[in-house]
């Protein structure tokens, strides 16, 4: 149990275009879900918490009108890169916490790269 | 601010030999911490988490409140142990969401 998915794993875009990445939790309902920017060889940094049903909590520094977050269901958030530029490759990562429970459940990533 | 803080980018030992991958914290309140491994080509997976008190393929963690760290331990280290790990830290009864430290790539060799 506790599979979290993302889809596409891998895209490609055009700088300009804007591209969407869906974060599914499978077999659970997630309250609350996390997107990650990993690049290469560093560490994982959060971009935004996505609670159910209300606005996303931005971290310091993230563009909000950049990533749009929705998270409209218990069981999906969704993060749009608008006008995406070469500097947004990067892979991305979601993770979906269990209702009522601490631990996070990581997606496998999606890798953008930009045109 | 919360911090988290693996000082060893990369660690290599030999196959059944202790291995111990640090983590120090810097948190004014009352932490959770976690232990969270990457396989080559793999998700992140949570290893351990100190509330628990597992040990999980022979890996235990103890939090030290007076050191603020959360080493990892393992007494004798296997050749599938290779990966990353990442030290991470969550508010109890926040919003939950992690810090993670750099991470630590761990090479058992043969």
């Amino acid at each position: 149990g506790a599979v979290v998915s993302q889809h596409p794993s891998w895209v490609i875009c055009k700088s300009g275009t804007s591209v969407k990445i869906e974060c599914r939790s499978l077999d659970f309902q997630a309250t609350t879900m996390f997107w990650y920017r990993q690049f290469p060889k560093q560490s994982l940094m959060l971009m935004a918490t996505s609670n159910e049903g209300s606005k996303a909590t931005y971290e310091q520094g993230v563009e909000k009108d950049k990533f749009l977050i929705n998270h409209a269901s218990l069981t999906l958030s969704t993060l749009t890169v608008t006008s995406a530029h070469p500097e947004d490759s990067s892979f991305y990562i979601c993770s979906a916490r269990r209702t009522g429970l601490g631990e996070q459940y990581f997606g496998p990533g999606t890798r953008l790269t930009v045109t | 601010a919360q911090r988290v803080t693996q000082p060893e980018k990369l660690l290599s030992v030999f196959k059944g030999a202790p291995v111990e991958l640090k983590c120090n914290y810097s948190y004014s309140g009352s932490p959770e911490l976690f232990w969270y491994v990457q396989y080559s080509r793999q998700r992140l997976q949570l290893l351990l988490r100190h509330i628990s008190r597992e040990s999980i393929k022979g890996f235990t963690a103890d939090l030290n409140k007076g050191e603020t760290s959360f080493h990892l331990k393992k007494p004798f280290a296997q050749e599938e142990d290779s990966a990353m790990y990442y030290c991470a830290l969550s508010s109890q009864g926040g919003s939950e969401k992690l810090v993670f430290g750099k991470g630590t790539k761990l090479t058992v060799n043969p």
